[in-house]
């Protein structure tokens, strides 16, 4: 079983759609979460946090469930400018952090 | 602020050259990172530093050396490089480790070893 497993996709949802993205993590010992947007060819950046109580940014929503051991993002309201690799990022709390391989969004006009 | 800045962006080798690339921070972070990235791949850890002086291996270290002189940079050389280095580097900075911590990243090195 992979450390950090996402599904790739892609998911091609229409501008104004709402769409979710989920992220599995092996080791129940981890200790932070992110989620970070790559655009293609270019470096990830951080989108948001991922905190035990759930977290809002704007559009953006991240849950945690540390029972499931995964975390989770939804995107209201989709803009053409979310179409992304979205890296879910998992935390053991030492140098170590590990990265999905990404889920790929489109956002269609 | 520029955060972290990578050097160069774009680089060809031959097999058996050798390179050295820059990563600087103006963050005043104590961890630095080198990871790479290739297709179908999450970024794996090639080295990383806790503090100015220190380095350490990573997922994958063979063919890669790094220094850390100085807290603002962490360079990354490739002794002999060979074709399966061909990948984007990546370098990050992070506060510290663990809880709510993230680490940011430099726009990237991409590298051709033919």
């Amino acid at each position: 079983r992979k450390e950090v497993e996402q599904d790739p996709g892609p998911f091609n949802v229409p501008e104004g759609a709402t769409v979710a993205f989920n992220c599995t993590y092996s080791n129940s010992a981890s200790q932070s979460f992110f989620w970070y947007r790559q655009d293609c060819r270019k470096e990830p950046k951080l989108l948001m946090s991922v905190y035990s109580s759930g977290n809002e940014d704007g559009r953006f929503t991240a849950q945690l469930n540390r029972a499931s051991q995964y975390i989770s993002l939804l995107i209201r309201d989709s803009k053409l400018s979310d179409s992304a690799t979205y890296l879910c990022v998992v935390n053991e709390g030492t140098y170590k952090y590990i990265f999905g391989t990404g889920t790929r969004l489109k956002v269609l006009a | 602020n520029a955060g972290v800045t990578q050097t160069p962006k774009f680089r060809v080798l031959k097999t058996g050259q050798s390179m050295t690339l820059l990563c600087a921070q103006d963050m005043n972070h104590e961890y630095m990172y080198w990871y790479r990235q290739d297709p179908g791949m999450g970024l794996r850890l090639i080295h990383y530093s806790v503090g100015e002086g220190t380095t350490a291996k990573g997922e994958v270290p063979d063919g890669y050396n790094v220094s850390r002189l100085k807290k603002q940079n962490f360079l990354l050389g490739l002794e002999s490089a060979a074709p399966s280095q061909t990948s984007v580097y990546f370098c990050a900075s992070s506060y510290l480790f663990g809880p709510r911590n993230e680490q940011y990243f430099g726009p990237g090195t991409r590298l051709t070893v033919t």
